[in-house]
């Protein structure tokens, strides 16, 4: 059972588009990451969430924790070449267990 | 400084070498992480350390063994690996174990 889904696996778009990376959950969690990662090098860290309802944002990118804290969402508005990466959702379950719960991961290509 | 580094960038042995990968982090992190990553998926944990502590083995076989010599360094020390081990293997680091995590650049190892 996988605790955390994101969705979609594989985006494949052009420069300029705006686009929207889901991870969903039963589960609470007390604070949720999103990384990008590029091939062959480790996730970097774009944010942390932690408040319900709470919105960050980092230049084109917009992130949203949901309201009961069992998602979230990463808007990229006109999206550029420079985007392009697997990027990961990652979340700490309320329950106390003590580790990263991953998503599997979103694959973005956009294409000049 | 966020910075966890990890040495060295690229390993290439064959399947009855002993070799040591390295984790370096100086940002005060009580927490230290082994993952082993394969193309296009999420990272899969291997090992947490707390406090220097071995906290969590996610049935690691034994030819990867973990040690913790202080609290910055975090080794993974490798023997009679498989060519299925082949990998990027990832050091990150988190203020505690239920906190955001820094990820390093990662090793990519290649098994013979």
């Amino acid at each position: 059972t996988q605790l955390l889904e994101q969705s979609p696996q594989f985006l494949s778009i052009q420069e300029g588009e705006n686009l929207t990376v889901y991870c969903n959950s039963s589960s609470v969690f007390s604070s949720l990451q999103w990384y990008r990662q590029e091939p062959g090098e480790g996730p970097v860290l774009l944010v942390t969430v932690v408040t319900g309802g709470e919105v960050k944002k980092l230049k084109r990118l917009t992130f949203q924790f949901g309201d009961a804290r069992k998602d979230s969402s990463l808007h990229i508005t006109a999206a550029q070449p420079g985007d392009t990466g697997l990027y990961l959702c990652a979340g700490a379950l309320d329950s106390g267990y003590s580790t990263l719960t991953f998503g599997k991961g979103t694959m973005l290509l956009v294409s000049p | 400084d966020t910075e966890v580094t990890q040495t060295p960038k690229h390993l290439v042995m064959g399947m009855t070498n002993k070799k040591s990968l390295k984790c370096e982090q100086h940002m005060g992190h009580r927490a230290m992480y082994w993952y082993k990553q394969k193309a296009k998926k999420p990272p899969e944990l291997m090992f947490v350390y707390s406090y220097e502590k071995l906290s969590i083995n996610e049935s690691v076989p034994s030819r990867f063994s973990p040690e913790c010599p202080n609290s910055s360094l975090l080794n993974l020390h490798l023997h009679a690996l498989q060519p299925e081990d082949s990998a990027l293997y990832l050091c990150a680091s988190s203020p505690g174990t239920e906190e955001t995590q820094y990820f390093g650049p990662g090793t990519r190892l290649l098994v013979l």
